[in-house]
Order: structure tokens, then sequence, then C-alpha cells
């Protein structure tokens, strides 16, 4: 167990509203990632960040935001909510001086209509 | 690119025997990293196995162990002993640069039988 937490667990949206979501961690660890999972494509890197206030962003960050002004959260936004961002979105964490394996958090489902 | 290929979209294995899932993976670097993560109905992403590239012995975690034939960029998993607990879905990842992104495989869904 990571000590990982994620929010809401679930979440119905409409088209054009903005969403946040929320990934907290327990344990002071430096980087933090988000990703989304759908159907055929396994999991894809959104955004990621290597420590308070820096980000960079992965190779599906159109249309998402995040920000990180304290160590244990990461938040990543939807501006404006499309029908395209309907996945199930996983945080993970990995450790200072294990930075190559990341441990998940347990997902958050969003439903955009 | 570096891309991670499971062939294998769904596969089955009665209780108490062995079955093994395959991945290949594509990448030019030398030193990078592979994983195995199941992940069962509940969601939740549960790593299983970590094998370092320029480790030439294979991990092994309790029941789970791997083949990893890096010439020919093979990496694949054995389950000893299935229980009905594994049934999952099974995604092989890599990662080249720490830090960065894990790039997943599609996943083989693997349903073990009583």
């Amino acid at each position: 167990d990571a000590g990982i937490t994620q929010s809401p667990r679930h979440k119905v949206t409409e088209t054009g509203t903005p969403v946040t979501l929320r990934c907290h961690q327990t344990e002071n660890h430096r980087y933090m990632y988000w990703y989304r999972q759908d159907p055929g494509h396994g999991l894809r890197l959104i955004h990621y960040s290597y420590g308070v206030k820096d980000t960079d962003k992965g190779e599906v960050s159109d249309g998402y935001s995040v920000s990180r002004s304290k160590t244990e959260d990461f938040l990543l936004t939807l501006e404006s909510a499309t029908s395209s961002q309907t996945s199930v979105y996983f945080c993970a964490i990995s450790e200072q001086g294990k930075q190559e394996t990341q441990y998940f958090g347990p997902g958050t489902r969003l439903l955009v209509l | 690119a570096q891309t991670v290929t499971q062939s294998q979209p769904e596969m089955s294995v009665q209780e108490a025997e062995t079955v093994t899932l395959s991945c290949t993976y594509d990448t030019s670097e030398s030193n990078y990293y592979l994983f195995w993560y199941k992940q069962p109905p509940s969601r939740q992403m549960i790593l299983v196995i970590r094998q370092e590239a320029y480790k030439q012995q294979n991990a092994t975690e309790n029941r789970f162990s791997v083949n990893f034939q890096k010439a020919a960029k093979s990496f694949s998993l054995k389950i000893s002993d299935s229980q009905l607990g594994d049934t999952a879905m099974y995604f092989c990842a890599f990662i080249y640069n720490q830090g960065g992104k894990l790039i997943f495989g599609q996943g083989t869904e693997l349903s073990v039988k009583p």
C-alpha cells in the first residue's frame, strides 16, 4: 500500500463543465503521475510532477492541466470536459531512489455525458 | 518509438496449473526496467514483478517469475500453481528513464478456472 487516495472515486458530469480530480499521498514522495485507461490502450500518461510546482506533459495532455502546490496533492483538471475524456483515471507515485517503479492509486471512473 | 506488445488478449488456465503470458517490447535503449502489473476486477493496479534490464537473472516473486530475453526483447510472466485470485487483467510495462512515463501493453485477460 503506497498510501495513495483518489477523490472522487466516481463522477458523472456534463460536457463543457470543469472537473478536478485529486490525488493525495501520505508518504512525501517527490514524483507523481496521472494516467488514463481506455479499452485497447492500456494506460497512457497525461501529466507528471517531479516536485512542488514542477510538472510536465505526458503523451495525452491535450485538454488537461495539473497543479501541485504541496507535496502530498496532485490535482488534474479538465477545463471543459468532453465525451472523449470519459475514462478511468489513475494517479501513481514513485519513491525517491526507485523512481522507475510506480505504484498506483485506486482510480477514478469519470463519465462525461 | 518505444512500444510494448501483448499478443494474447485472453487466456485461461485450470486452477493449480501453470500459465505463461507473453510480452515483447521495442526500444533502442540499453538500460531500462520492465514490469508486470495485475488489475483484478476491483480495477486496482498492483505491481507483480520488476526486472532491471542490466540484470541477467530472472526476477521471481513467490509463484510469479519472468523469462527475460534481452536480445529477443521478450519478457514473459509465468504463474505457477494458479489460484482463483489470479483472475485479472495483466499488463506488461516498460520504462527507460527514471521518473518518466511507463509504457503499457494492451493487456492479457487471464481467467483461472476451478
